[in-house]
């Protein structure tokens, strides 16, 4: 079992939709959880922390289950600049070792 | 401004040479990173560092080498043993529990 997983996707949805992404870790001694995005030809860049009572900035919801080991990424009123891939990374340990899992890719269409 | 830079932004190897790809940062972090990254892929480790003289294999580590002689600088040298050496390179630095930021990468590729 991989230490992050996330489906690859395509998630296809038109502007105005919501989506969800969940992602699985495996160590659940995990300590710091991210979400970031990142564009075609492009550096992944921090979307938000997850903590563990969730957050929420604008349409972007972060939830975190340390019960079933999981984070999820809600995605309101989709936008056509939210296609991207979303990256979930993982802090397994207190190191300084990061996992990052494979990535979701999300296309929105007019 | 304080960030990560990478340089250069793009590079060309020759059948047995080896390269050295810059990452410098200003942000005062302990740890830095240097990620491989393929078309369609996700990001894979290579090496990184929690403090200065001080760095660990990732999960390529192979034909691949770094130093950490200063803090601000965690310089990558791609050597002629990595056969296929052609990807897109991400350096990065973090404090702990902070998520890590990113330089805006190289793309390496073979002439």
């Amino acid at each position: 079992r991989k230490e992050v997983e996330q489906d690859p996707g395509p998630f296809n949805v038109p502007e105005g939709a919501t989506v969800a992404f969940n992602c699985t870790y495996s160590n659940s001694a995990s300590q710091s959880f991210f979400w970031y995005r990142q564009d075609c030809r492009k550096e992944p860049k921090l979307l938000m922390s997850v903590y563990s009572s969730g957050n929420e900035d604008g349409r972007f919801t972060a939830q975190l289950n340390r019960a079933s080991q999981y984070i999820s990424l809600l995605i309101r009123d989709s936008k056509l600049s939210d296609s991207a891939t979303y990256l979930c990374v993982v802090n397994p340990d207190s190191s300084y070792k990061l996992i990052f899992g494979s990535g979701t890719r999300l296309l929105v269409r007019p | 401004d304080g960030g990560i830079t990478q340089s250069p932004k793009y590079l060309f190897r020759k059948e047995g040479q080896n390269v050295t790809l810059s990452c410098e940062q200003n942000l005062n972090h302990d740890a830095m990173y240097w990620y491989r990254q393929d078309p369609g892929q996700g990001l894979r480790l290579i090496y990184y560092s929690q403090i200065v003289n001080d760095f660990q294999k990732g999960d390529i580590a192979e034909g691949y080498s770094v130093s950490r002689e200063k803090k601000e600088s965690f310089p990558l040298t791609v050597t002629s043993a990595q056969k296929n050496p052609t990807a897109f390179y991400l350096c990065a630095s973090r404090q702990v529990s902070q998520p890590q930021h990113f330089g805006d990468g190289t793309r390496l590729s073979i002439l």
